[in-house]
């Protein structure tokens, strides 16, 4: 089973505080792992990725941050939330290269956060 | 600097015919392209993908089309049916040792079908 799971699936959140969304996985061991972000009119925008415990990479300069205490457990979060980060955060998990295939990215179900 | 591009927001067609939705994408260094469907308020699905070797890649209803030349690719759905209605991404990727096997999609497409 390659099942992901994400929460909460909702929430809201004032600005300003803190943010915390979690993501776990099931199956292989040492899966790469990825938070994106579908905002509205802005497709799927890649924030964090992690090869393993502890190896964060951020995309893009933001608010928020990641973490990987365990090997299949994927953090979100911010200290101080903003109106900009309101949006719909997905979690998933790479198949790993097997040539010529290429990594498939699989998703959870997400999570929506409304930042007020 | 968007690398992926899908340039039509929305698409509507009728039940049985054929839907096309299109992708154009910048970045020459991309090997593999992915389509996605996406269900409101759920995670995107993969629905079918192509290396960069091939021209075409069929399964079942949904066929997808790769020109390199062109950097363009696009996904035929025929016969389209009402569950087909979704948002599509298409992505892209790099399967050269240490892209870190990142995808970049698309603001996707919404496609309608309509009964």
């Amino acid at each position: 089973s390659q099942t992901i799971h994400q929460w909460p699936a909702t929430l809201v959140q004032p600005v300003g505080s803190p943010l915390s969304l979690e993501c776990t996985v099931e199956g292989t061991s040492n899966p790469n792992l990825y938070w994106y972000r579908q905002a509205a009119g802005r497709g799927l925008q890649l924030l964090f990725y992690s090869v393993g415990i502890g190896q964060i990479s951020s995309e893009v300069p933001q608010n928020l941050s990641a973490s990987r205490p365990q090997d299949r457990q994927f953090i979100l979060s911010s200290k101080k939330l903003l109106l900009s980060d309101s949006g719909f955060y997905l979690c998933a998990r790479g198949s790993g290269f097997a040539f010529p295939g290429a990594n498939v990215l699989t998703f959870g179900a997400g999570s929506r956060l409304t930042v007020l | 600097d968007q690398q992926v591009k899908q340039n039509s927001p929305s698409l509507s067609v009728q039940e049985g015919r054929i839907s096309i939705l299109n992708c154009d994408y910048t970045n020459s260094m991309f090997d593999y392209f992915l389509w996605y469907k996406k269900y409101p308020a759920e995670g995107p699905t993969f629905l079918i993908s192509i290396s960069s070797i091939k021209d075409k890649n069929e399964d079942g209803r949904f066929t997808v089309f790769l020109n390199k030349s062109a950097k363009h690719l696009s996904l035929h759905i025929v016969p389209s049916q009402p569950g087909d209605s979704a948002v599509y991404f298409c992505a892209a990727s790099e399967t050269r040792p240490g892209s870190n096997y990142k995808l970049t999609f698309g603001k996707g497409t919404l496609l309608t079908v309509n009964p």
